[in-house]
């Protein structure tokens, strides 16, 4: 597609439910990553894929946070027995490799604004 | 994760003023810096990409510095408009990482 799309944009849940949140990276981009950012915080960076592979999941927060990737494309971010400090807004972002060198950038999504009750 | 800090954590400029602001990140394992630039409702998005010491990179009416030796990016906005109101982001690559590590942003408001 022509940029990283997320859904749903905005998500209101009651503590203890299981919440999906879906990202359909840029067509061709290897990479990709999530990121959260809570009230009054920086960008936290909860795990990153190449292809279907995590090779670093090493920010998520618990074993309540998974995420997986098929087909090289769309990822699926699912937290189980949401809590309240679940609550941020989930970023996914592609690139076509590794922006750490500064040979690519990263392209966002607009994000998915969690709330659990 | 690399520690990455910006300041400050937000300011209020008149419009037609410049104004400047700063991200500090440990000089050693530094790979690249990355700025984004985050508008209320909308994605971030990517300004500048440095991975020299003493590049310079520049973007209409933005511009921003690298020094890697003391750990350093300024990042400028000159004549400021109210469509530059944003959160800044800076975001560190460090050798052997995938990720890039962010600093918690400079909000910047435009004043008409």
């Amino acid at each position: 597609g022509a940029g990283v799309s997320q859904s749903p944009s905005n998500k209101v849940t009651e503590k203890g439910k299981d919440v999906e949140l879906r990202c359909d990276p840029i067509s061709g981009h290897t990479a990709l990553y999530w990121y959260r950012q809570s009230l009054g915080q920086g960008l936290e960076f909860l795990i990153y894929f190449q292809g279907n592979s995590a090779p670093d999941k090493s920010g998520l927060p618990s074993d309540r946070f998974s995420a997986e990737r098929t087909g090289g494309s769309v990822s699926t971010l699912t937290i189980q027995r949401t809590q309240q400090e679940d609550s941020a807004v989930y970023l996914c972002a592609s690139s076509l490799g590794i922006p750490a060198s500064g040979a690519n950038v990263l392209t966002f999504g607009a994000g998915s604004r969690l709330t659990v009750l | 994760i690399l520690n990455v800090e910006q300041s400050p954590q937000s300011l209020h400029v008149q419009e037609g003023d410049s104004t400047n602001f700063t991200c500090s990140f440990p000089s050693s394992n530094f790979y690249a810096l990355h700025w984004y630039r985050w508008e209320t409702a909308k994605s971030p998005e990517a300004l500048f990409v440095m991975t020299l010491n003493g590049d310079e990179k520049k973007k209409g009416r933005i511009s921003a510095t690298l020094n890697t030796k003391e750990g350093y990016s300024y990042l400028y906005i000159k004549g400021s408009q109210p469509e530059d109101s944003a959160t800044y982001l800076c975001a560190l690559g460090g050798h052997n990482d995938y990720k890039l590590s962010f600093g918690a942003g400079t909000t910047v408001t435009v004043r008409a």
